[in-house]
């Protein structure tokens, strides 16, 4: 299985730029197509889908969010968080399944 | 708007049985692939079982292969999870969400608020 590490904590303060990353412990990438996505979780809600295939902007989602990285490197920009953005954040690869995997996740706390 | 509602979870003991269902609307349930995903207690995601739109293809994780079932009734627009012989390992909230695909390469797009299932004696 993909192994997928995040660093459990980051602290940001609010206006500023969050840069979470999540690293694969193989390639989740197929020719130019980036098989990670990620995921918000707000406590006590279902996450909701934020960026797919690396660097897409899912429906309804705000431009501050944005996703890059290839291959084993991956990263979940925003700029400039907001209080509504303290939540914790997933990255799940779809390059080998089953099953699919998720990055065990980063809490994104208020400095 | 899609919407997914999981129901059916509760306090069960270990070695028993559960089945959880999850009513889907507005979209066209019948066209896309449905998982089950849970999360127990203060910790990640795990997903646990896939069914494809047609139920032609199921597929599990090995933590719950030959324990639980998939199924979906498309006439009903309800996806289901049929948990047997139940461990205390299987606390968890589940989620049922819609699939999006690329052939096999799959991710989630909509989430249910979903349902708590604890084993415990």
């Amino acid at each position: 299985d993909i192994v997928l590490t995040q660093s459990p904590v980051l602290a940001v303060s609010l206006g500023q730029r969050a840069t979470i990353s999540c690293r694969a412990s193989q390639s989740v990438s197929i020719s130019s197509i980036n098989l990670m996505h990620w995921y918000q979780q707000k406590p006590g809600q279902q996450p909701k889908l934020l960026i797919y295939r690396a660097s897409n902007l899912a429906s309804g989602i705000p431009a501050r969010f944005s996703g890059s990285g290839s291959g084993t490197d991956f990263t979940l920009t925003i700029d400039p968080v907001q209080a509504d953005d303290i939540a914790a954040y997933y990255c799940q690869q779809s390059r080998e399944s089953p099953p699919w995997t998720f990055g065990g996740g980063t809490k994104l706390e208020l400095k | 708007e899609v919407q997914l509602v999981e129901s059916g979870g509760g306090l069960v003991k270990p070695g028993s049985s559960l089945k959880l269902s999850c009513v889907a609307s507005g979209f066209t349930f019948s066209s896309y692939g449905m998982h089950w995903i849970r999360q127990a207690p203060k910790k990640g995601l795990e997903w646990i079982a896939l069914i494809y739109y047609d139920s032609s293809n199921k597929y599990y994780a090995d933590s719950v292969k030959g324990r639980f079932t998939i199924s979906r009734d498309n006439s009903k627009n309800t996806l289901y999870l049929e948990m047997n012989s139940l461990r205390s390992e299987d606390t968890a909230m589940y989620y049922c969400a819609k699939g999006n695909n690329y052939g096999d390469y799959w991710y989630f797009d909509f989430w249910g608020p979903g349902t708590m299932v604890t084993v415990s004696s």
